[in-house]
């Protein structure tokens, strides 16, 4: 059981370039989340899912995109990357009905540079 | 909406001294309140949660918390800190009707020293 894992680890991009960021969960969670984290303002949600196929905007959702093709996977996207990109961003799930909207789990995180 | 305030970005301590690290939250309606906790180059792992109930909270790794409804407040304890605590811990609060996102607090650094 691996829980949350996330592809890569780190990567630098250049300005404009393109990336898929990966993030798979095993636990049979319907809820996925991708939040950024950046130094002195916590985590902030960029986009979420409720179940396969569904997607729906966070907090700072501009510049991203996502998709839920598969329940297990959550891939968050970033068409034409920008220095104010740079971050750490995690992967988180969570299981559906009442009880399970009370914890999230979460990724070891990707380390992104844009220069 | 909610919000969430860690009025202290970074709290040092030396080992086995208590520690109190602060949340306070905002919200008009009832919330369920969390504490995670991130060790370096790591996600996050669930400390604590309220839910309801019994106001003192017992989490993982000797930490517990206060939840206070009338100073809106979450406050986080432990009676003796070890080195092994240094960590960013995020307090973070939903509401308690139906799906509604988590919000995080800005972290408080804990440095624990010998």
């Amino acid at each position: 059981n691996a829980g949350v894992t996330q592809t890569p680890k780190f990567r630098v991009l250049k300005t404009g370039q393109s990336m898929t960021l990966l993030c798979a969960q095993d636990m049979n969670h319907e809820y996925m989340y991708w939040y950024r984290q950046d130094p002195g303002m916590g985590l902030r949600l960029i986009h979420y899912s409720v179940g396969e196929g569904t997607t729906a905007k966070g907090e700072v959702p501009d510049g991203y995109n996502v998709s839920r093709l598969k329940k297990q996977n959550f891939l968050l996207g970033l068409e034409s990357a920008a220095p104010s990109q740079t971050s750490v961003y995690f992967c988180a799930s969570s299981s559906g009905g009442t009880s399970g909207l009370y914890e999230q789990y979460f990724g070891p995180g990707t380390r992104l540079t844009v220069t | 909406a909610q919000s969430v305030t860690q009025l202290d970005s970074q709290v040092p301590v030396f080992e086995e001294a208590p520690v109190e690290l602060r949340c306070n939250y905002s919200s008009s309606v009832s919330v369920y309140l969390f504490w995670y906790v991130q060790y370096p180059n790591q996600g996050l792992q669930l400390l604590l949660k309220y839910l309801s109930g019994s106001t003192l909270v017992k989490g993982i790794n000797g930490f517990e918390a206060e939840f206070n409804k009338s100073q809106t407040s979450f406050h986080l304890r432990k009676p003796s800190v070890h080195i092994s605590d240094t960590a960013e811990y995020f307090c973070a609060v939903k509401m308690n009707t139906g799906f509604q996102k988590l919000v995080f607090g800005t972290g408080t650094r804990l440095l624990v020293s010998p």
